[in-house]
Order: structure tokens, then C-alpha cells, then sequence
């Protein structure tokens, strides 16, 4: 059961845009949402991560937005760079040790 | 300090044989797991220690796969009688142990099963 759904599969932005990527999750037990990045060969990177008590929380140019009742939240770049360019993976968990449940990914790519 | 390591970082294997991948985790860290990454998917979980013990082994697809951490520090990934499907990246990540505690992974091992 794929309970983290990602879209889109892939985006393309010039640089200084602001890309956006969505993910809505289905298991109301999920209390932990951290974002990921991965550059080809490397492991997932922690990006950024909320809580469902609050609805917004930014971290120099990344930010997440969290809608509890509509079951989504997404990840904003402001002014994207070219170094920016990976695939981001948003994730969910609702147990005590961390276990994490990935979504598909986006594949971001940043045009100079 | 050192990230998490995992090797070997490729491996070739034909169909049926017997497989196993090393994590060493950062020094300190209580807590282990095991992700999958298949191409173009995002990682699946497969198995998580607290110290030495399997604290949830609820992503293992099936009893091919083994895995163990018998000083809490490193861990070994076993696989046995490969097949095809079993191709794909195994991420090792460790943390402190509790939900909000950082993941970290290491860059993982690309196993092919031709």
C-alpha cells in the first residue's frame, strides 16, 4: 500500500523560480515529515522536517507547508540554484524509532 | 567525523547465489535501518536495530533476507539464493534512536543480479 504519494515525477525551473513539490500521505498516524535530497550516487540528505502542530517552518531558502486536515505538505525552493538540481524525496513516520515511509520522488532540475 | 559506510559500494552477483553488504554506522549511534531503493523509487524500508536486536524486521519481503548487528555497531545485510528482482541500492542509515533524531545514510550499495 503506497501510503506517501509524490507529484511531480520530475520539474524543471530557471534559476531564481520557485519550485514546488507535493506529497499527501493517507496514514493519520504519521506525525514526523522531513524532506530529503539525493545527488546521483549519494545517500537521501536531511533537508527539512515539520511537525504536525504547526502548518509552516523555513530553514534558509527551503520551506514546508503542512495541511493536517487536508492530509498534505509541500516543500517550496526560493530562488532555486543549479546546485539545487537533485531529486527530493518527502517522507512520513509514526513510529517512536523513526521509520520512515519515502514518497516516489521528484527529479529537479534548475536551469542556469 | 566519519558518515556512515557501506560497502561494498557495487556488487555483482548471478542468480542464486549468496550476498552480503556491510554498514558501518556513526559512532555513537544506537540505531540502524536497512532501506531498499529500486530505480527511480524512493527508499522502502526493510529493517531497523536498537543496539543488537531487530526491533522491527516488518520490511524484509521474505526469508531470503537476514540481517544482524551482533555488537551494535556494524551491520550485515545477508541475502541468499539472489534473484533478479533483489537488484537495487541497499541504503544503511543510523541515527540517536527516537523519531526526531536526523537520519543519516550512507551512500549505499548498487547490488545487480544478473
Amino acid at each position: 500500500q503506497q501510503q506517501v504519494k509524490q507529484s511531480p515525477q520530475s520539474l524543471i525551473v530557471q534559476k531564481g523560480g520557485i519550485p514546488i513539490i507535493n506529497c499527501a500521505y493517507e496514514n493519520t498516524a504519521f506525525d514526523y515529515f522531513p524532506w530529503y535530497q539525493q545527488f546521483p550516487g549519494k545517500g537521501p540528505a536531511l533537508l527539512i522536517a515539520i511537525r504536525p502542530d504547526v502548518s509552516e517552518k523555513k530553514e534558509g531558502r527551503f520551506t514546508i507547508s503542512f495541511n493536517k486536515s487536508a492530509k498534505q505538505f509541500s516543500l517550496h525552493i526560493m530562488d532555486s540554484q543549479p546546485g539545487d538540481s537533485a531529486t527530493y524525496f518527502c517522507a512520513a513516520s509514526s513510529t517512536s524509532y523513526g521509520k520512515l515511509t519515502f514518497g516516489q520522488g521528484t527529479i529537479l532540475t534548475v536551469h542556469p | 567525523g566519519a558518515g556512515v559506510s557501506q560497502t561494498p559500494s557495487n556488487k555483482v552477483t548471478e542468480k542464486g547465489k549468496y550476498v552480503e553488504l556491510r554498514c558501518d554506522p556513526i559512532s555513537g549511534h544506537t540505531a540502524l535501518y536497512w532501506y531498499r531503493q529500486s530505480l527511480g523509487q524512493g527508499p522502502e524500508f526493510l529493517i531497523y536495530f536498537q543496539g543488537t536486536g531487530a526491533a522491527d524486521d516488518s520490511g524484509l519481503p521474505n526469508d531470503r533476507f537476514f540481517a544482524v548487528r551482533p555488537e551494535g555497531s556494524v551491520s550485515t545485510l545477508k541475502i541468499q539464493r539472489t534473484e533478479r528482482g533483489d537488484s537495487a541500492v541497499y541504503l544503511c542509515a543510523s541515527s540517536l534512536g527516537h523519531k526526531w533524531d536526523e537520519q543519516f545514510f550512507g551512500p549505499g550499495t548498487r547490488l545487480t543480479v544478473l
